[in-house]
């Protein structure tokens, strides 16, 4: 049983650019989370999805966006690259009210 | 958000039980205390949660007190595998929807020397 699938593994864009990073939920799981991880800094909650809706959201600009679709894979998508959006993002997958919560192993952005 | 406390680092001997305490003074009735690790970058793994019962698993032992207030968990025998960051979390459920999101601190750094 695949667990949560995140792709790419490594990244690396350039100042402006647009960026689209992909999660494939484990098996069984219909809600997927969006994290950041800065260097040294504890993950920070972006946004989640359920039901192909936006649901709750953390203290992001619009700059970040998701989608999820009807298999419940998602997509982050950042537009307009700061260099500070260099970070690891992690994608976690969890099914009804939250249980089974677990995570990817993260796709590393870097921006030059 | 995070709603918990933790030393920022800890060293624990190789064989030795390593206890990690976590502070959630806050704590709602209907929120459980989770607990997770990070492994050099990895994502974060599950060890174990709970309610307001202690509670034991294969990785893990978390003991909650009465008042919920703290919490501790206790890995009996550390090997050099379990250094990592330790992560407590309390588990929020947001607005009517259910949904329930993990709001992660700066976690305990356990370093386990031989």
């Amino acid at each position: 049983d695949a667990g949560v699938t995140q792709s790419p593994t490594h990244l690396i864009k350039t100042r402006g650019q647009q960026v689209t990073l992909r999660c494939s939920p484990k098996s069984g799981h219909d809600t997927v989370s969006w994290y950041q991880q800065a260097l040294g800094q504890g993950p920070q909650f972006i946004f989640q999805y359920y039901e192909e809706e936006e649901r709750q959201r953390g203290n992001f600009p619009d700059r970040f966006s998701g989608h999820q679709f009807p298999n419940y894979s998602s997509e982050l998508n950042v537009n307009a690259l700061l260099l500070g959006d260099s970070a690891l993002y992690l994608c976690a997958s969890s099914g009804e009210f939250g249980y089974g919560y677990t995570f990817g192993s993260g796709t590393r952005l870097t921006v030059v | 958000d995070a709603k918990t406390t933790q030393p920022t680092s800890m060293d624990c001997a190789e064989g030795r039980a390593a206890n990690l305490p976590c502070n959630h003074s806050t704590i709602s009735g209907n929120e459980y205390v989770y607990w997770y690790r990070q492994i050099h970058s990895q994502g974060p793994q599950y060890i174990i949660h709970g309610l307001k019962n202690n509670e034991t698993n294969e990785m893990a032992s978390l003991i909650i007190t009465e008042d919920r207030k703290s919490s501790t968990l206790i890995l009996p025998h550390a090997t050099l595998r379990d250094t990592a960051v330790y992560y407590c979390i309390v588990r929020v459920a947001i607005g009517q929807t259910g949904a329930n999101n993990l709001f992660f601190g700066t976690g305990t750094r356990l370093t386990v020397i031989p």
